[in-house]
């Protein structure tokens, strides 16, 4: 069965410098790979959609970037602040829309 | 536009008894998709409806249950509970069609928190 890994449970790095999270996926080739945010007590909410022909994408201070051949997704945010601590996931789908979600990874920007 | 809307926010029940949660998607939206979220699992894939056919099935027990309305709220339903039953439920809904909206993205509701004593 598919499977879906995100680097460490907890990342925390200091404000001002880039924090990149990774998705690693095994027995599944997606048509397209999101990135999610949530925060405590809240449900996810979007970030960004790569789609298995595209190589990066970018929205303001976020960065994906999605290699097909290492199965490998990795986000970025430059220039963190304390308000982007929250715990990010990667989530995969097929054109059937049934997504699979990593386990999340939780990052604190230390002021 | 309102968001999706999960009722009840909290809830607490004891093993074998069943319960229903109810989801209220964004207004235009007909899919709903249903997750199940603990510390230990994530986010896990329950089932999807789309115009009040279930499309898509998650690995659980037939225990977990779901139906759509016409007008695209959605019930699930979990019977006989026990105590694994206990965490976040959250519902999620987007525009899709089958990898037609330009992101399929999904907008989630605050979710409903279950505990089963």
């Amino acid at each position: 069965s598919q499977k879906i890994e995100q680097n460490s449970e907890a990342l925390n790095i200091q404000e001002g410098k880039t924090a990149t999270l990774t998705c690693n996926y095994t027995n599944y080739s997606p048509a397209y790979l999101q990135w999610y945010r949530q925060d405590p007590g809240r449900g996810p909410v979007f970030l960004l959609l790569i789609r298995e022909n595209e190589k990066e994408k970018r929205k303001e201070r976020l960065k994906v970037t999605f290699d097909t051949t290492l199965k490998q997704s990795l986000f970025h945010i430059t220039a963190s602040q304390p308000a982007d601590s929250a715990t990010y996931l990667c989530a995969l789908a097929n054109t059937g829309n049934q997504f699979y979600f990593g386990t999340g990874t939780s990052l604190t920007v230390i002021p | 536009k309102a968001g999706v809307t999960q009722t009840p926010r909290y809830l607490i029940k004891t093993r074998g008894q069943q319960v229903t949660l109810s989801c209220s998607p964004i207004s235009g939206h007909r899919s709903v998709s249903w997750y199940q979220q603990t510390p230990g699992q994530g986010l896990q894939f329950l089932f999807e409806y789309f115009s009040e056919t279930q499309r898509n099935k998650g690995n659980f027990p037939g225990r977990f249950s779901g139906r759509q309305f016409s007008n695209s709220r959605s019930e699930m339903n979990v019977s006989t509970l026990e105590l694994g039953d206990s965490a976040l439920y959250l519902c999620a809904s987007s525009l899709a069609g089958r990898g037609l909206a330009p992101n399929n993205e999904q907008f989630f509701g605050p979710g409903t928190r279950l505990t089963v004593l």
